[in-house]
């Protein structure tokens, strides 16, 4: 596709259940960055990866959050064992290369809501 | 560590009017600096980055702005704003060498006004 693709696009989860929300990026692009948004508020880093390497996973909020992007393309972020502040909206974005200087493109994002 | 100011939570003016959103940051090295913005339901929509070189960045659908190094700022303008401006913007930065994520400010939101 044209641009960064994520689904779903809306969740729905009961506290305690487990969630995994897609991405894919624009193809060829290096570089993948999950940001997470809460209401009012500017995208939070959650992790980045390089390829199929995660480089950084400092911004992840506890050891409930996983991501990975086995084959270089596809990421996945699964958050498990869902809790109330967990709702938010996850931003997935795709940059060409892992050049500082490279603007990162933005998919439209999951919301998910914890009930 | 880096940070980003937005200091207006809300931005208005009416269409035809030059527009300004401020965005201040701090950073341990180098700044590289980006404008997005956000329209309902949308993702983040680049619209600008200054790297190096001039001080003044033009951009997507006639924004521009301009880094300001003594005064830590980079406030994004547009000389003539029109309803469809109306949205969210984000200010980011990276810190160079130390860093390659982006920090975001909260946020500005402006509403062009008929």
């Amino acid at each position: 596709g044209a641009g960064v693709s994520q689904s779903p696009r809306y969740k729905v989860a009961k506290r305690g259940q487990d969630v995994a929300l897609r991405c894919d990026p624009i193809s060829g692009h290096v570089s993948l960055f999950w940001y997470q948004q809460a209401l009012g508020q500017g995208p939070e880093f959650l992790t980045y990866f390089q390829n199929e390497a995660q480089l950084d996973k400092s911004g992840l909020p506890s050891d409930r959050f996983f991501a990975e992007r086995p084959e270089g393309s596809v990421s996945t972020l699964k958050i498990q064992r869902t809790q109330q502040e967990d709702s938010a909206v996850y931003l997935c974005a795709s940059s060409l290369t892992g050049a500082e200087n490279t603007e990162a493109f933005f998919g439209q994002g999951t919301r998910l809501t914890v009930v | 560590a880096q940070s980003v100011a937005q200091p207006e939570d809300q931005v208005n003016v009416a269409e035809g009017n030059p527009l300004t959103v401020k965005c201040t940051y701090s950073v341990s090295g180098n700044p590289y600096l980006f404008w997005y913005v956000q329209y309902p339901n949308r993702g983040l929509q680049f619209l600008l980055k200054y790297i190096t070189g001039d001080n003044l960045v033009k951009g997507s659908y006639g924004f521009e702005a301009e880094f300001n190094k003594s005064q830590t700022s980079f406030h994004l303008k547009k000389p003539s704003a029109l309803v469809s401006d109306s949205a969210l913007y984000f200010c980011a930065v990276r810190d160079m060498p130390y860093d390659y994520k982006l920090s975001f400010g909260a946020g500005t939101t402006v509403t062009v006004r008929a």
